[in-house]
């Protein structure tokens, strides 16, 4: 029940767009954003729980599609700060047979370099 | 003042000892977790608790113990340690399930 992200890893100059997919074969319940930074802990993004919805953070935004069973964060005009691991967590809901908790993809290296 | 404090931050120690790792959050959350993240970097969720009462327990090994005294504080002790339990631990705490969830600072674990 582990969500597949891809890439697995991303390299970007400043200024340049990214963006990291997260995809579940059931439809799912929510799906949750954080980026981590090397030896840090991981930090919440934003999460998502409605099908066709669009969230926005400054210049990382989200989208859930209307099967629920994607979402995509957008970067947008990178910055030097973006640089981390991007991780999605999603919850399949019971009447889908997931069992609700959390599952977090293998992540998403990204790198901005000057 | 940390939302999610662990302590200690890290932990070397030989195969077979028996540690604890502690977990305080001070932000009133009802729900606190406990994931693994292994030197791939995946983060998998190890326990739930809601409450003080235990709701996910994932396929751990029985040598993993959690422990919640209070709504507050989610311990981890780990019997017999093996060197395959090396990796970083982190605890963290939501109001409530789908809710934005904030993790401590994390315990690296060496087995040697």
């Amino acid at each position: 029940q582990q969500p597949v992200q891809s890439p697995q890893a991303v390299i970007l100059r400043e200024g340049e767009d990214a963006v990291i997919n997260c995809s579940s074969s059931k439809a799912l319940y929510s799906v949750h954003w954080y980026r981590q930074k090397h030896g840090e802990a991981p930090v919440f993004l934003m999460i998502l729980l409605k099908g066709g919805e669009q969230k926005g953070h400054e210049k990382i935004s989200a989208s859930f599609n209307e099967k629920k069973q994607q979402s995509s964060l957008y970067l947008t005009a990178s910055q030097l700060s973006y640089s981390g691991t991007y991780f999605c967590g999603t919850e399949i809901p019971r009447s889908q047979g997931g069992s609700e908790k959390l599952v977090f993809g293998k992540g998403t290296k990204l790198t901005v370099n000057p | 003042d940390t939302a999610v404090s662990q302590t200690p931050k890290y932990l070397v120690t030989q195969m077979g000892n028996d540690k604890s790792i502690k977990c305080e959050q001070n932000l009133g959350h009802d729900t606190m977790y406990w994931y693994k993240q292994d030197s791939k970097k995946f983060l998998k969720i190890m326990f739930s608790y809601n409450n003080k009462e235990l709701i996910i327990n994932e396929t751990v090994p029985n040598r993993f113990s959690p422990k919640s005294p209070d709504k507050a504080h989610l311990n981890l002790h780990i019997n017999s340690l093996e060197l395959g339990d090396s990796a970083v631990y982190f605890c963290a705490s939501s109001r409530r399930r789908a809710f934005e969830a904030f993790f401590g600072q994390g315990t690296r674990l060496t087995v040697v």
